[in-house]
């Protein structure tokens, strides 16, 4: 039974330039929250998707857009990256939205220079 | 809003040694407290939760009790090991879909 899994693992981008991020929920799962991760710091929660659409956003700018698929996976999308996009961005899959367990994949890094 | 503030790492124990790891909470509503451990190279993972008041979580040797009125969740644990060494995160949800977590505090467990 395969987890969570996100691609690609590390990614190098540069200022002003576009990243999309994936993520394959574990089996199952039918909610996907994703999360921001800068160095020496815990996770940010940036949003989450439960039946195609969003249901929370956290402090994030609408640069950070993403989509749920009727598969249930997910991608995360930055537009007009900054430098301080460099982080390490997380997704986590739950069945519901509420009070499910949380699943964490490993991570895609995105270095932003 | 919700925030949760843990101790300052790192951490630095011998085998065997007893382990604290303090964590305070604020919340709006009554919130439901985790701690997560991320282990090197690894995603983060669920260690123990409490739901409600006076619950004590515990999972492979380690525990929290929910203190409602300390607004604490502490982490313990009687004796670490080595594989031990990881980067602890305190969470809680109140009254959204969003974990809040802590800064994280880094154990490393020398033999």
């Amino acid at each position: 039974d395969a987890g969570v899994t996100q691609s690609p693992t590390h990614l190098i981008k540069t200022r002003g330039q576009q990243v999309t991020l994936r993520c394959s929920p574990k089996s199952g799962h039918d909610t996907v929250s994703w999360y921001q991760q800068a160095l020496g710091q815990g996770p940010q929660f940036i949003f989450q998707y439960y039946e195609e659409e969003e249901r929370q956003r956290g402090n994030f700018p609408d640069r950070f857009s993403g989509h749920q698929f009727p598969n249930y996976s997910s991608e995360l999308n930055v537009n007009a990256l900054l430098l301080g996009d460099s982080a390490l961005y997380l997704c986590a899959s739950s069945l519901g939205p509420i009070g499910g367990e949380l699943f964490f994949g490993e991570g895609s890094r995105l270095t932003v220079l | 809003g919700n925030s949760v503030t843990q101790m300052e790492g790192p951490v630095t124990l011998s085998e065997e040694a007893f382990l604290t790891i303090n964590c305070t909470y604020t919340a709006t509503g009554y919130p439901s407290l985790f701690w997560y451990v991320q282990y090197p190279g690894e995603g983060l993972q669920l260690l123990l939760k409490a739901t409600k008041a006076d619950d004590k979580g515990s999972n492979k040797g380690f525990e929290a009790t929910y203190r409602k009125e300390t607004t604490s969740f502490h982490l313990e644990k009687g004796s670490v090991q080595v594989s031990d060494s990881a980067v602890y995160f305190c969470a809680l949800i109140a009254g959204s879909y969003q974990l809040t977590f802590g800064k994280g505090t880094k154990l490393s467990v020398i033999p």
